[in-house]
């Protein structure tokens, strides 16, 4: 089954800066997909990036890029030059080739400081 | 505007008071499904469907019933709330089950107390 772990419950950053959210996850599967969501505090779910396992290449969405490393299973979710409204909860998911819906993590809450 | 709707947005009810969550959606997407979300849990799958008349559990059905008669409506039923369904609960869509496919968009969420 697949699971996604999300180690960092908390994580602060400093406007301007950039901040990397760890993701790691579990599968047998060899095709999956990887996503980022974000929840600001309003409550909604926005899709930020996606990656597939056989992209060659990195997701990159305007300041978000995801640092994917196959062999470690790890799809972090890298927010360069944070800015106040990043403030959120991130989570990470998960896609089996077919079938099943996302799998979630538990999430990362993001705070950025002025 | 492409979305996801879900009512109500907030509602307090009280334990074996049966309640329908409603969702829709206007993009045609084949696959819905419903996620429960609770703090330190993270999002959990409810129910899904991958088309008409296609069902199936996902990882905490207990009390929980749906169905899918129709492309774009997939209701969420409570047949007797407990106060342990107390929760945020998100209904969201997708254009098919395959990963890459598999980019959901969800509902605005709703609320539900249970005294």
């Amino acid at each position: 089954a697949q699971k996604i772990t999300q180690t960092q419950p908390g994580m602060f950053v400093q406007e301007k800066e950039a901040v990397t959210l760890d993701c790691t996850y579990d599968t047998s599967d060899p095709s999956y997909g990887l996503f980022w969501y974000k929840q600001p505090s309003s409550g909604e779910m926005i899709f930020l990036i996606y990656q597939g396992s056989y992209d060659q290449q990195n997701a990159t969405e305007g300041r978000y890029s995801l640092n994917f490393q196959k062999a470690r299973k790890s799809a972090n979710l890298v927010i360069s030059a944070s800015q106040l409204g990043d403030s959120a909860m991130y989570f990470c998911a998960m896609s089996p080739p077919f079938g099943t819906p996302l799998v979630f993590g538990k999430g990362t809450r993001l705070s950025v400081i002025a | 505007e492409a979305q996801v709707t879900q009512n109500p947005r907030y509602l307090i009810t009280v334990t074996g008071k049966k309640l329908t969550v409603t969702c829709s959606q206007n993009m045609n997407h084949e696959y819905m499904s419903w996620y429960r979300q609770d703090p330190g849990l993270g999002l959990r799958q409810i129910y899904y469907s991958m088309n008409v008349e296609v069902t199936d559990k996902g990882d905490v059905p207990e009390g929980y019933k749906v169905s899918r008669k129709e492309k774009r409506n997939f209701p969420l039923i409570l047949e007797s709330p407990s106060p342990n369904q107390t929760s945020l609960y998100f209904c969201a869509s997708s254009l098919g089950p395959t990963a890459g496919a598999n980019v959901l968009t969800f509902g605005a969420g709703s609320r539900l107390t249970v005294l």
